[in-house]
């Protein structure tokens, strides 16, 4: 089984500032993909970024990058130049590859203050 | 595109009474996942599709819920009868298929209440 785990349930960071918000997951099996989202608190559900098992280089999408670190099974969420619009709830998520089941962690609330 | 769609925004209903969810995948996606997201329990998968086939329904929570994908444009998610603990907010999402990297499109979700 898969299990996902997020311990920071929120976190308060200065606009312009980088935050990284941690997510560990648990899974044996080789090939995997790892997701963050950001819920707002309208509450739709946006992806953000993706990292696959077998990536050789961390993911990075604008001002988002993913520090993927396989062997601690772990897959951090970096916003660089945090903006007022970042403040909402982020989850990270996995499937396995060709499974396609998404199981999420419990997510954290990120306040960005100006 | 006009992404995931789903019906209706808000439901509010009395217990006991019949409850349908609709959801519209993007064209071409393959899979439909049904979610439903509560304070308690997070995200949680009730079921999902691949090619309007359910693949895995052991996320449902008990008989009262089932789902359908009569074809490749539409989904439904009826909770009958339904009862206060099924508030929640229910998403619906789909994805290309396999290659995991294409990210999973949810809607903008409905939120029940059963009073």
């Amino acid at each position: 089984a898969q299990k996902i785990t997020q311990t920071q349930p929120g976190m308060f960071v200065q606009e312009k500032e980088a935050v990284t918000l941690d997510c560990t997951y648990d899974t044996s099996d080789p090939s995997y993909g790892l997701f963050w989202y950001k819920q707002p608190s309208s509450g739709e559900m946006i992806f953000l970024i993706y990292q696959g098992s077998y990536d050789q280089q961390n993911a990075t999408e604008g001002r988002y990058s993913l520090n993927f670190q396989k062997a601690r099974k772990s897959a951090n969420l970096v916003i660089s130049a945090s903006q007022l619009g970042d403040s909402a709830m982020y989850f990270c998520a996995m499937s396995r590859v060709g499974d396609y089941k998404l199981s999420f962690g419990a997510g954290t609330t990120v306040t960005v203050r100006a | 595109d006009a992404g995931v769609i789903q019906s209706p925004r808000h439901e509010v209903t009395e217990m006991g009474q019949e409850v349908t969810l609709r959801c519209k995948p993007i064209s071409g996606h393959n899979s439909l996942f049904w979610y439903r997201q509560t304070m308690m329990r997070g995200l949680e998968l009730l079921i999902y599709f691949n090619n309007n086939v359910p693949i895995d329904d052991s996320g449902m929570p008990e008989d009262r819920f089932s789902a359908k994908m009569p074809n490749a444009s539409f989904s439904t998610l009826k909770i009958q009868p339904s009862e206060p603990r099924d508030s929640a907010v229910y998403f619906c999402a789909s994805t290309p298929g396999a290659g995991s990297n294409y990210g999973y499109t949810f809607g903008s979700g409905t939120r029940l209440t059963v009073v």
